[in-house]
């Protein structure tokens, strides 16, 4: 069965330093991964998607990820963080084909002035 | 387009009595899922439903929880009998068969047993 592991369930950064969000999958055949963002008290929101197209995908607000098959990896980066990105963060996996979205244990972000 | 929306937000109640939530998804997509969510933790899968079957029910979905999706339009999610172990955060999401399933979710509703 597929599962992701998000290593680090807090990461805190400074306002303008780089954000890297860890994410791990297991998967015996080819996932399509997900990364959702969610602020307090709401629902989750899509950052971006992988479904077996480029390997670097590009999400909102400036977030983007890199998928490596090799390394099972999804890891989430953005280049300059700002106070507003401040929130958990999920990353997600659903084999290709299949129905379920299954989720990590959430990092939850956040960002000193 | 409105989004998937959840009824209602937040609901307090007292351990052994009913409750039941409502969920109108995207208004083109045939697929609705139900997941909890508790603090700290990641959404956990409930239940699916494509158009008006219920195709996959968790392990997580006791015989105290059903679901509903009468005409595939909106979906009902009940909980009898509850329990404070029930205490989550409840959320709803719609996606459509074709393409890359992606869900998207509503806004949730919040469980609180006393």
């Amino acid at each position: 069965a597929q599962s992701v592991t998000q290593l680090g369930s807090h990461v805190s950064v400074s306002e303008g330093a780089l954000v890297l969000l860890r994410c791990n999958y297991s998967s015996s055949v080819p996932p399509y991964l997900f990364w959702y963002v969610q602020y307090p008290n709401q629902g989750l929101q899509l950052l971006l998607k992988y479904t077996s197209a480029a390997t670097l995908v590009k999400g909102i607000n400036g977030f983007e990820a890199e998928f490596k098959k090799s390394e099972t990896s999804f890891h989430l980066t953005k280049p300059s963080a700002h106070m507003s990105d401040a929130a958990e963060y999920f990353c997600a996996v659903i084999i290709q084909g299949a129905q379920k979205l299954v989720f990590g244990q959430g990092t939850r972000l956040t960002i000193n002035p | 387009d409105t989004g998937v929306s959840q009824d209602p937000r937040h609901k307090i109640t007292k351990r052994g009595q009913n409750v039941t939530f409502r969920c109108d998804p995207i208004s083109e997509h045939n697929r609705l899922y139900w997941y909890r969510q508790t603090l700290g933790q990641g959404p956990e899968f409930l239940t699916y439903f494509q158009n008006e079957a219920q195709l996959e029910k968790s392990r997580l979905l006791s015989d105290r929880f059903s679901a509903e999706r009468p005409k595939g339009s909106f979906s009902t999610l009940e909980i009898q009998r509850t329990e404070q172990g029930d205490s989550a955060m409840y959320l709803c999401a719609s996606s459509s068969s074709s393409g890359a399933n992606v869900l998207t979710f509503g806004a949730g509703s919040r469980l609180t047993v006393l």
